[in-house]
């Protein structure tokens, strides 16, 4: 099957770990993009990648970090810098059609929580 | 930067009423598009608009794009329990950066 897989589904860390979620697509997918999830926030952009050895920050990127050496992989890790963690975490990924991406595919997200 | 704004925030409405979410970017956009995130699960592609003015229709959703390409609509007509979630609109920048901006989306409960 073809798809977007995050891992793991929850994830319980102690304040002050780095911590990293993985991310993988089988669709060869040159786009792909990490959001952040809360409560009345909506989907706030953390990184994404056009294209592989390279990416760029988001909205949020302070206190994250990716890589891109795979294109099917985009690992995000949520750093000690990171104040406020606790989160549902979406990756996705799109087709880079022209200079028109077309839809994302979400995976099923990482509930991280920091304590 | 590019922001999109998306209203209301939370609807409730019996089952059998309308529903309309409106979505506004400060830029002009390339396209938009709308997903869906049922409770507990992951946003879902429903549709997206390229062109000035266009209107689309899936059964009881209708999409629209507005002329200045700066905003957009979802209007779901007689709502059924099974449309209960959150409707985002996400807009590509013209001429900018390729990257999807959401707007915070709206909750729609459904009560039947």
């Amino acid at each position: 099957d073809g798809g977007i897989t995050q891992s793991p589904k929850y994830l319980f860390r102690k304040e002050g770990q780095n911590v990293t979620l993985s991310c993988e697509q089988n669709l060869n997918h040159d786009a792909m993009y990490w959001y952040r999830q809360d409560p009345g926030q909506g989907l706030r952009l953390i990184y994404y990648s056009q294209i592989v050895n390279d990416f760029q920050k988001g909205d949020i990127a302070e206190g994250y970090s990716v890589s891109r050496e795979k294109k099917e992989s985009f690992p995000l890790t949520v750093t000690s810098a990171q104040k406020n963690p606790t989160a549902f975490y979406l990756c996705a990924s799109s087709i880079v059609y022209g200079a028109v991406n077309t839809e994302a595919f979400f995976g099923q997200g990482t509930r991280l929580t920091v304590v | 930067g590019q922001q999109v704004m998306q209203i209301p925030q939370y609807q409730h409405v019996q089952e059998g009423e309308d529903f309309t979410t409106y979505c506004n970017s400060s830029t002009t956009l390339s396209n938009i598009q709308w997903y869906k995130q049922r409770p507990g699960g992951h946003p879902v592609f429903l549709i997206q608009l390229v062109k000035s003015g266009e209107v689309k229709k899936q059964k009881r959703l209708t999409f629209q794009f507005g002329e200045a390409k700066k905003n957009s609509s979802l209007h779901i007509t007689a709502t059924q329990t099974t449309d209960v979630g959150t409707y985002f609109c996400a807009g590509l920048n013209q001429g900018g950066s390729e990257k999807l901006v959401f707007g915070k989306g709206t909750k729609l409960t459904v009560n039947p």
